[in-house]
């Protein structure tokens, strides 16, 4: 197991541009969660999926914002016509589903609007 | 909304010093976890505390759950350099954690 995987590691993009992010968790995990972090911040929950459902979204994430996690697998996180305000670091984790284990964490994703 | 407050925000030490930082809320939490987080990588879990007045141990890292459960302290015996991170707590209720902003530890050689 490779733990989770978040692709890619660093994005530029221009505003007004899309971006999609990907995410692999743990294979065996059931639960995926988006944070995002910007600078001198704790991570903020976005959004969490329990296998394929999207059960809670938080009013962080706009409509702009779309995730999807289909077949309860990977998930895919996009921004669309990107902001100046949407540059920070995504990241994604997963757990077994038991509330009292802690989450395991992606590197992240590095977006810079510009 | 719950809420964790940590302190202190930043924390410069050296070599071979103790240290202790906190984690507060007005809110209880089901569990408590601390994580350390490098430059430009993701959180990396340390320990989970789920039991008002909990200790645990990790090598030199002590990690005590408030009699509460809502808050909770870590202290660190004889630093080293590879300490150095972003420590963060995180309170669980149901499936969702929230985050403080975390100490930005240093330790100097």
């Amino acid at each position: 197991d490779t733990g989770v995987s978040q692709d890619p590691r660093h994005k530029i993009t221009k505003r007004g541009q899309n971006v999609t992010f990907r995410c692999d968790p743990i294979s065996e995990h059931n639960r995926l969660y988006w944070y995002r972090q910007t600078l001198g911040q704790g991570p903020e929950f976005l959004t969490y999926f329990q296998n394929e459902a999207q059960l809670e979204k938080s009013r962080l994430l706009s409509d702009r914002f779309s995730a999807e996690r289909p077949k309860g697998s990977f998930s895919t996180l996009e921004i669309q016509r990107t902001e100046q305000g949407d540059s920070a670091m995504y990241l994604c984790a997963s757990s077994p589903g038991t509330q009292n284990y802690g989450y395991t964490f992606g590197s992240g994703t590095r977006l810079t609007v510009v | 909304t719950q809420l964790l407050e940590q302190s202190p925000q930043f924390l410069s030490i050296q070599e071979g010093e103790n240290l202790t930082v906190y984690c507060n809320s007005s809110s209880v939490f089901s569990s408590l976890q601390w994580y350390r987080q490098e430059p430009g990588e993701g959180p990396v879990l340390l320990v989970t505390v789920v039991t008002g007045g909990e200790v645990k141990k990790l090598k030199r890292l002590t990690f005590q759950f408030g009699d509460a459960r809502k808050d909770s302290s870590l202290h660190i015996t004889a630093a080293q350099p590879g300490d150095t991170g972003l420590y963060l707590c995180a309170g669980g209720s149901n499936y969702k954690l929230t985050f403080g902003k975390g100490t930005l530890l240093t330790v100097n050689p």
